[in-house]
C-alpha cells in the first residue's frame, strides 16, 4: 500500500513569517492530495487540494505544490496568522481505490 | 448544509463494558470511513465502506471492534469488552464516490475507558 511522511512534526514560526510543511509518498499511483487542519477538540477540515495533472494550486495565503517525480508535495502557508496554528495533515489517494493515507501530521504554532 | 455529525461527543465507560458510536455521514456521500486518533498522534485507518461493496476492514485492531452501516447511509462502530488502550477519539468521514474527492470530517466521539 501506499506509505505517506510528513516533516516535520513541530513547526514554530513567528507572525508574519511563512511556514512549509512537506510530504512524500511512495505509491506513484496516487493521483490526488487533500491538505487538513485540525483545531483543538475538532475533526480535520479539508483546506486545499490538489490533483496530479497540476503542479501548483493556490488559495489566498495557502499553496500546495506537488512534484510527480521526485513524489513529494508540499503546502505553504504565507503571512502566518495565530489562527493558523494547529495540526496539519496531508494525504493521499490512489487512483484505483478510495483509501486515504494520511502522514502523522505537523503542530505548527504561530507566535504573536 | 450539514456536515458528518457524530454521537456521542463524548463518552466515560468502565473497562469491560461494550461501546456503540455513530456516525451520520453527509447525505449522499457512499464512501464512510472510521479512523482512531490517539493523544497527538496522527489517523489510524479502522474500516472503510462504500455503497453496497463489502467493507475494508483490514485496519480493525482486533475482533472485539465491529461496524455496520445500515441502509448505505448510517454507520455504528461497536467496541466490545473495552480496555483501557481502546481511550482515544475517534473520527468518521464520508466523501462522494468520485475520483479527486476530499473526505468531510465529523468532530469525533472522545472516548475514554477508566
Amino acid at each position: 500500500g501506499e506509505n505517506v511522511e510528513q516533516h516535520p512534526s513541530t513547526l514554530s514560526v513567528q507572525e508574519g513569517d511563512s511556514a512549509v510543511i512537506k510530504c512524500t509518498y511512495s505509491d506513484s499511483a496516487s493521483n490526488y492530495f487533500p491538505w487538513y487542519k485540525q483545531e483543538l477538540g475538532k475533526g480535520p477540515q479539508l483546506i486545499i487540494d490538489i490533483r496530479s495533472n497540476v503542479g501548483e494550486k493556490k488559495d489566498q495565503r495557502i499553496a500546495v505544490t506537488l512534484n510527480k517525480t521526485a513524489k513529494h508535495f508540499s503546502l505553504h502557508i504565507t503571512e502566518t496568522q495565530p489562527e493558523d496554528s494547529a495540526v496539519y495533515f496531508c494525504a493521499a489517494r490512489i487512483n484505483t481505490g478510495n483509501q486515504f493515507y494520511f502522514g502523522t501530521g505537523t503542530s505548527l504554532t504561530v507566535i504573536p | 448544509g450539514a456536515g458528518v455529525s457524530q454521537s456521542p461527543s463524548n463518552k466515560v465507560t468502565e473497562k469491560g463494558k461494550d461501546v456503540e458510536l455513530r456516525c451520520d455521514p453527509i447525505s449522499g456521500h457512499t464512501a464512510l470511513y472510521w479512523y482512531r486518533q490517539s493523544l497527538g498522534q496522527g489517523l489510524e485507518f479502522l474500516i472503510y465502506f462504500q455503497g453496497n461493496s463489502a467493507p475494508d476492514k483490514s485496519g480493525l485492531p482486533s475482533d472485539r471492534f465491529s461496524a455496520e452501516r445500515t441502509g448505505g447511509s448510517v454507520s455504528t462502530l461497536t467496541i466490545q469488552r473495552t480496555q483501557q488502550e481502546d481511550s482515544a477519539v475517534y473520527l468518521c468521514a464520508s466523501s462522494p464516490n468520485f475520483l479527486g474527492q476530499p473526505q468531510h470530517f465529523g468532530d469525533g466521539t472522545r472516548l475514554s475507558i477508566l
